[in-house]
């Protein structure tokens, strides 16, 4: 079946500029991830929705970011005003469930350069 | 902090050889995922050992888990040219429930 897919794959944005960044993740997983990863860094967890709980927010490094994910399946990654050190690949994954213990699924991520 | 750290960074063989990467962790963990990722986009999962465990198989990859020294390895086993990529392990620390934090990585390079 279709796996976790993002867009777009590749954005350019002036700074200052708002961008969204999408993410549909595979149908009937409940957990939806969020990460950034920057040029040879590691993950960097941004958000968690888990079903029709409130989200984990507590990786999101700023009040530009915000994250929505509607009917607990797609999901919108916005960051306004642009810096350019948001630049980086954003990684959205899904799992079945919710645990630790779940494998987590990605996207093929979208690069974001802000300029 | 990362949980999760690698060594080494990076890593170069050649073909045929073994190639064994390092994880070491601070706080007590559920279990313990080895990620594969290939030019930077998304990672794809290995293999997931739990605290309980101390050894796990699934084809060529072989991870250890010693809980006392809070560290993993993951062995690639005969290396092969596509197995180039950045591993990642990730943790599952007791109390967050479905957080993994990742580590920095290990650029692996198999020469042909």
């Amino acid at each position: 079946g279709a796996g976790v897919s993002q867009s777009p794959s590749n954005k350019v944005t002036e700074k200052g500029k708002d961008v969204e960044l999408r993410c549909d993740p595979i149908s009937g997983h409940t957990a939806l991830y969020w990460y950034r990863q920057s040029l040879g860094q590691g993950l960097e967890f941004l958000i968690y929705f888990q079903g029709n709980s409130a989200p984990d927010k507590s990786g999101l490094p700023s009040d530009r970011f915000s994250a929505e994910r509607t009917g607990g399946s797609v999901s919108t990654l916005t960051i306004q005003r642009t810096q350019q050190e948001d630049s980086a690949v954003y990684l959205c994954a899904s799992s079945l469930g919710g645990g630790g213990s779940d494998e987590q699924y990605f996207g093929p991520g979208t690069r974001l350069t802000v300029t | 902090s990362q949980q999760g750290e690698e060594d080494p960074q990076a890593l170069s063989i050649q073909e045929g050889e073994n190639a064994t990467m390092n994880c070491s962790y601070k706080t007590s963990i559920n279990n313990l995922q080895w990620y594969r990722q290939n030019s930077g986009r998304g990672l794809v999962h290995l293999i997931l050992i739990r605290s309980n465990e101390r050894e796990k198989h699934s084809g060529r990859l072989r991870v250890t888990l010693d809980t006392s020294k809070k560290s993993s390895s993951l062995l690639i086993t005969a290396s092969r040219a596509a197995d180039t990529a950045s591993y990642f392990c990730a943790t599952d620390a007791r109390g967050s429930n479905y957080k993994l934090t990742f580590g920095k990585g290990t650029l692996l390079t198999v020469n042909p």
